[in-house]
């Protein structure tokens, strides 16, 4: 069974552009997570999907925005970039809803803000 | 509101000795805590995780952890300790409710290694 793929794996981007990353959950995983993962902040929450629809937020800035696709997958956009967006972003996925489930991660997109 | 402290960002083993990785949590209810490891330029791996079935929780390579609600602890052991398990290691707790519904609160992560 595959895992949660995220693309790109590596991503450079001057201030003031945009980013998009994407991530694909595993197959039959209907809720998807974003964090960041930034040096000397830790891993941080950012959006939590499932069956579409935006379900929590994590303390970042309106210019942190996503989607979630029919097929579950799911978008993650950065908006006006800043040097302090450069960070690593996990996706992860869970089979249902419920603090108990597990959260399966992907391998990350690495983004530099130049 | 939830947390979780990881006391230790360093820990300095010798191959074979024992493993234990310190994680104590807040959380208003009764929690479900997971750990996790990350190998250098990869994602997080799921070593255990604790639902309230049995507080003494197994996990994958040998590790284990006890859930002990009096301590507010849940702590990663592991009884000898392999050069495989050079890795960053984080202590989680799962929003129950509320703005923390869904969400994993990390730790600060706890860098293991270990020497010949």
């Amino acid at each position: 069974e595959a895992g949660v793929t995220q693309s790109p794996t590596h991503l450079i981007k001057t201030r003031g552009q945009q980013a998009t990353l994407r991530c694909s959950p595993i197959s039959g995983h209907t809720s998807v997570y974003w964090y960041q993962q930034a040096l000397g902040l830790g891993l941080q929450f950012l959006l939590w999907y499932d069956e579409g629809e935006e379900r929590n937020r994590g303390n970042f800035p309106p210019r942190f925005s996503g989607r979630q696709f029919p097929n579950y997958s799911s978008e993650l956009n950065v908006n006006a970039l800043e040097l302090e967006d450069s960070a690593l972003y996990l996706c992860a996925s869970s089979a249902t809803l419920g603090p108990q489930e597990t959260q399966y991660f992907g391998p990350g997109t690495r983004l530099l803000v130049l | 509101a939830q947390s979780v402290t990881q006391l230790g960002s360093h820990v300095s083993v010798s191959e074979g000795a024992l493993v234990l990785l310190r994680c104590n949590y807040s959380s208003s209810v009764p929690p479900y805590l997971f750990w996790y490891v990350q190998y250098p330029n990869q994602g997080l791996q799921l070593l255990l995780k604790y639902t309230s079935a049995a507080t003494l929780v197994k996990g994958i390579n040998g590790f284990e952890a006890e859930f002990k609600k009096s301590e507010t602890s849940f702590h990663l052991t592991k009884p000898s300790a392999h050069m495989s398990d050079a890795a960053e290691y984080f202590c989680a707790v799962s929003g129950a409710g509320g703005t923390s519904y869904g969400k994993l609160t990390f730790g600060q992560g706890t860098i293991l290694t270990v020497h010949p």
